[in-house]
This record gives C-alpha cells, sequence and structure tokens, in this order.
C-alpha cells in the first residue's frame, strides 16, 4: 500500500457541489499538507496542518476548507466547486520537524468541474 | 515570502546527453534547503536530489547532480547521460529553515517539462 492514499484518483464534478477530496497515510508523520498543481504555476499550498489541533491556510485558501479529522487523515473540501478549480490536487505529509527528507506526496486527485 | 523561479518551461535532450535546468530564489533566510523533483506522467512527485544551504559541496545522487551558487540563489540540476525514463516535469522547491510562520513550507517553481529524444 502507498505512505500516502488520495482518493479519488480523477473526478469530475458541476459548477456549484460540494466535494470531498481524502487523504490517509501511513508514514506516522504529524505533518500534512494540501497543494494543488496548474501549469505554469507549479505546486501553491492550500492548507497545513502541523498536527490534529493546528490547522493553517496557506496561500490559496479561499473557496476551499480542510479537516484534519485524525493524525492520519486530512480532507480538502470544496464547498461550492467552480471551473478555476479545476487542477491537480496533491496531499502530502512531512515529518515533525521536517528534516531533511523533504515530503512525501500522494498520488495526486485529478478534479475537473465542469 | 520566498519565491523559487524556473525560467524554462521546456527542455530537449538526445538521449546519453546532458542537460541543465535551471533554477532561482528569493530568500533573506541563511539556512535553508533546496529540493528537486521529479514528476513523470504517472503525477507521482518523486525526490531527486536535496541541498542543505549550509553545505557548501554540491549534492549528486547517481547521474543527478546540483550547482548550487548560495551568493546568486542559484540550484540548478544537471542530468547526465539522459535516459528515455528521465522525461518528466521537474520541479525546484525551497523549504524554510526551523522557526518562524514558513517552517517546513515547501515552496515549488512553476516546473520545466523535459523531453528525451532517442
Amino acid at each position: 500500500d502507498a505512505d500516502v492514499t488520495q482518493t479519488p484518483r480523477n473526478r469530475i464534478t458541476k459548477t456549484g457541489k460540494r466535494i470531498m477530496l481524502e487523504c490517509s497515510q501511513t508514514k506516522g508523520h504529524d505533518r500534512m499538507y494540501w497543494y494543488r498543481q496548474d501549469p505554469g504555476l507549479g505546486l501553491r499550498l492550500i492548507y497545513y496542518s502541523f498536527d490534529v489541533k493546528d490547522i493553517n491556510k496557506g496561500e490559496i485558501s479561499d473557496g476551499y476548507s480542510v479537516s484534519r479529522q485524525a493524525q492520519a487523515k486530512f480532507s480538502l473540501s470544496l464547498e461550492s466547486a467552480i471551473p478555476n478549480q479545476t487542477a491537480l490536487y496533491f496531499c502530502a505529509t512531512s515529518e515533525q520537524p521536517p528534516g531533511t527528507h523533504g515530503y512525501t506526496f500522494g498520488s495526486g486527485t485529478r478534479l475537473t468541474v465542469v | 515570502a520566498q519565491t523559487v523561479t524556473q525560467s524554462q518551461p521546456e527542455m530537449s535532450v538526445q538521449e546519453a546527453e546532458t542537460v541543465t535546468l535551471s533554477c532561482t530564489y528569493d530568500t533573506s533566510e541563511s539556512d535553508y534547503y533546496l529540493f528537486w523533483y521529479k514528476q513523470p506522467p504517472s503525477r507521482q512527485m518523486i525526490l531527486v536530489i536535496r541541498q542543505e544551504a549550509y553545505k557548501q559541496q554540491n549534492a549528486t545522487e547517481n547521474r543527478f547532480s546540483v550547482n548550487f551558487q548560495k551568493a546568486a540563489k542559484s540550484f540548478s540540476l544537471k542530468i547526465s547521460d539522459s535516459q528515455l525514463g528521465d522525461a518528466a516535469m521537474y520541479f525546484c522547491a525551497y523549504r524554510s529553515p526551523a522557526g518562524g510562520t514558513s517552517y517546513g513550507k515547501l515552496t515549488f517553481g512553476q516546473g520545466t517539462i523535459l523531453t528525451v529524444h532517442p
């Protein structure tokens, strides 16, 4: 099994719908992150969590919310999806402190909002 | 805030030749980490190489090496003896040191698509 699992792998949804992207990890890491990837923009941070009770906004949090249900689970919600939220979404984890190993990434969720 | 810039949206190389991908960054911190990630068509983000800013020696991992120029805030990736499997999107990333509001967060560049021709 993958260290960081994202579900679904691909999703098409309609404008205005609420959608949740889920992430679970077996790394035992305290820190979890949600990024979105857009062509020409790289990966940008949406939200991050340093532990279950510590959730922080990233640089592009508008239109998104998150829930840290447990150390191993961190979900991202789009309350009312819009077409410009069409992107590739990544969940990632890191140690506390991060050490030299960077992050462990999930395999991404490709979201299309029509 | 830190920024990372990859000025080459696309690069190409012939199989077995060498290619260099460029990355510059902006920071006021003196200690930090730099990374190169590879993203093949499978979408998986794969760590290629990392560099600690306090180390003057350039990092090397097999065919991959970096040219780290701290004063110039430059961190380029050199791929030697390129292989077809090296074809991917490559991201440069910066991570802040301990302490402060940016602690532990990765900031990514825009990415460079590398094509390898047989």
